[in-house]
């Protein structure tokens, strides 16, 4: 979806760097999300946040941080990656303004990240 | 534990015929249902979702998908396939009063329409 961007699309690192992927919106959503995507696994939830000022934890966040910069940006970044991260990492938004939990997400096009 | 189980690595269907991409929920009340559909090198994206009512939604695409309370089912089904319709698809599951923040996605089942 053109609405929201991942930035770099490939990346190959070395195990012990440090590496920020960068997602940004213009939908307009207040809920942002990432997720991690492993064959078999489906996708997995890293970190979301409501708004700017609330960001929480998913079911797989250690080795992962955040930041919600904006309220159309949101980042994710390996401080010291290793190999197991190696990944489709997708960012997602959500709009949730009208208090509805019931709507669907909106997906980058995903960050594919090979640790070495 | 709350899992969505989708049967099926791999659904083989020949074009012009009907398709059926299966998955069963384990989650407790009742949760809004989705499916979403992945093109390689592409993200996510909508195709339907059952949120209460008639229990056959209709969605992008052509697809429609029967909701089963009974069965714990959400079957996404097409009447005829196309052989673009070959993709990865994903069932997913978000459970009531929770704040609307977690959904719990499926393994995936791979799609493969032949012509």
């Amino acid at each position: 979806d053109a609405d929201v961007t991942q930035t770099p699309r490939n990346r190959i690192t070395k195990t012990g760097k440090r590496i920020m992927l960068e997602c940004s919106q213009t939908k307009g959503h207040d809920r942002m999300y990432w997720y991690r995507q492993d064959p078999g696994l489906g996708l997995r939830l890293i970190y979301y946040s409501f708004d700017v000022k609330d960001i929480n934890k998913g079911e797989i966040s250690d080795g992962y941080s955040v930041s919600r910069q904006a309220q159309a940006k949101f980042s994710l970044s390996l401080e010291s990656a290793i190999p197991n991260q190696t990944a489709l990492y997708f960012c997602a938004t959500s709009d949730h303004k009208q208090g509805d939990s019931y709507n669907e997400q909106f997906f980058g096009p995903g960050t594919r990240l090979t640790v070495l | 534990a709350q899992s969505v189980a989708q049967p099926e690595d791999q659904v083989n269907v020949a074009e012009g015929n009907p398709l059926t991409v299966k998955c069963t929920y384990s989650v407790s009340g009742n949760p809004y249902l989705f499916w979403y559909v992945q093109y390689p090198n592409r993200g996510l994206q909508f195709l339907l979702k059952y949120i209460t009512g008639d229990n056959l939604v209709k969605g992008s695409y052509g697809f429609e998908a029967e909701f089963n309370k009974s069965q714990t089912s959400f079957h996404l089904k097409k009447p005829s396939a196309l052989v673009s319709d070959s993709a990865l698809y994903f069932c997913a599951v978000r459970p009531r009063n929770t704040g609307g923040f977690k959904t719990i996605f499926g393994a995936g089942t791979r799609l493969f329409v032949k012509a």
